[in-house]
């Protein structure tokens, strides 16, 4: 059962505009949302997370939005540049009953910027 | 210095082999993951272990056999290779919240 809902599965953005991605969960026990970045031929890379007790995290260009009612977050890259393409994955997690965190992942999507 | 590597970064292999993948992290960390990333993307786990003890078994075939012996180092073994396991393997690492992946191992079943 997909219980991160990501969209959308690809997005192509021209140089200096905003891309969004968004994303969907169901669990309320979720209490951790990273969102992580892969390059070609390279492992995800952790880029931006958020707790459910804010509702925005800004680090340079890049933003989450979290709406805790809706159960939904979003990705916002701003002044996108051709450098910022890859996919871009959202994920959610909770401590299980043995104290780890397992994260459930969206299923990517893949952003092109065009120069 | 690499936090997390993988051996191979590529390996081809005929259906019916079996193979070994091998990852180490020079982090720290406690627990190690393998995922499971298909031809669409799809980040899939399929183990974790803390401390050499295995946390996460996902629903993958008994063909799969992870080996951590020590915190440092998790191994993947699969048996029986067939077609359908084609993927990049990943391996990761973590403390608390962050996940390190490595590089990356390209499995191609023929």
């Amino acid at each position: 059962q997909q219980q991160v809902k990501q969209s959308p599965q690809s997005l192509i953005v021209q140089k200096g505009g905003i891309s969004i991605i968004n994303c969907a969960y169901e669990n309320t026990a979720f209490d951790y949302f990273p969102w992580y970045q892969q390059f070609p031929g390279k492992g995800p890379a952790l880029l931006i997370a958020i707790r459910p007790d804010v509702s925005e995290k800004k680090e340079g260009r890049f933003t989450i939005s979290f709406n805790k009612s809706a159960k939904q977050f979003s990705l916002h890259i701003m002044d996108s540049q051709p450098g910022d393409s890859a996919t871009y994955f959202c994920a959610a997690s909770h401590y299980n009953a043995g104290n780890n965190r397992k994260l459930i992942w969206g299923l990517g999507t893949s952003l092109a910027v065009n120069p | 210095d690499t936090a997390v590597s993988q051996t191979p970064k590529y390996l081809v292999t005929q259906m019916g082999n079996d193979k070994s993948i091998k990852c180490e992290q020079n982090l720290g960390h406690d627990t190690m993951y393998w995922y499971k990333q298909d031809s669409k993307k799809f980040l899939k786990i399929m183990f974790s272990y803390n401390n050499k003890e295995l946390i996460i078994n996902e629903t993958v075939p008994n063909r799969f056999s992870p080996k951590s012996p020590d915190k440092a180092h998790l191994n993947l073994h699969i048996n029986s290779l067939e077609l359908g396991d084609s993927a990049v393997y990943f391996c990761a690492s973590s403390q608390y919240d962050e996940q390190y992946f490595g590089p990356g191992t390209r499995l191609t079943v023929t």
